[in-house]
């Protein structure tokens, strides 16, 4: 079946855009994830969607970042007025059951680029 | 809180040479451990998992125990090829997200 997918694949903008970053899951899977991964790092987390249940944004590493999940199933992750340090690769993840003991599955990822 | 260290690389090896990449975590109760593998140009996959001490998982070769004594799950194969060359990530999770390690980068040279 289909996994994960996000779009655009990359995006390069400038200092100060705001930009829309799209996440698809596996259809049924009700855990969803943003995380994000600067070069030479690992994968920082941002916010985690289960279900009907309010998001966990703990990782968010500013109030420019922000995530919605629509109907249970796509996601959106917006970054407001982007900065240079927010070029990174933001990966998807979904997950059949909630919680991290729970194997997710992970999209290619977008790349971002903030000149 | 929470935290996942995994040794740093690069690490180098010619093919057929014995890995080993260590892994260790901090958390509150017993996390499941994960590895999780990224080839070139590819996204994230599962490599392998344990749920429990002294659990046992295997993938292509690869191993990893959940070692509940000392806190780790090192990732070990026995003969690499020049095929597993990619970065690899320990992982630990039990409720909300996974908690990722830094990743190692494998170069399996022929």
């Amino acid at each position: 079946g289909a996994g994960v997918s996000q779009s655009p694949s990359n995006k390069v903008t400038e200092k100060g855009k705001d930009v829309e970053l799209r996440c698809d899951p596996i259809s049924g899977h009700t855990a969803l994830y943003w995380y994000r991964q600067s070069l030479g790092q690992g994968l920082e987390f941002l916010i985690y969607f289960q279900g009907n249940s309010a998001p966990d944004k703990s990782g968010l590493p500013s109030d420019r970042f922000s995530a919605e999940r629509t109907g249970g199933s796509v996601s959106t992750l917006t970054i407001q007025r982007t900065q240079q340090e927010d070029s990174a690769v933001y990966l998807c993840a979904s997950s059949p059951l909630a919680g991290g003991r729970n194997e997710q599955f992970f999209g290619p990822g977008t790349r971002l680029t903030v000149l | 809180g929470n935290s996942v260290t995994q040794m740093e690389g690069p690490v180098t090896l010619s093919e057929e040479a014995f890995l080993t990449i260590n892994c260790t975590y901090t958390a509150t109760g017993y996390p499941s451990l994960f590895w999780y593998v990224q080839y070139p140009g590819e996204g994230l996959q599962l490599l392998l998992k344990a749920t429990k001490a002294d659990d046992k998982g295997s993938n292509k070769g690869f191993e990893a125990t959940y070692r509940k004594e000392t806190t780790s799950f090192h990732l070990e194969k026995g003969s690499v090829q020049v095929s597993d060359s990619a970065v690899y990530f320990c992982a630990g999770g039990s409720q909300g997200n996974l908690i990722f390690g830094k990743g190692t980068k494998l170069s399996v040279k022929p």
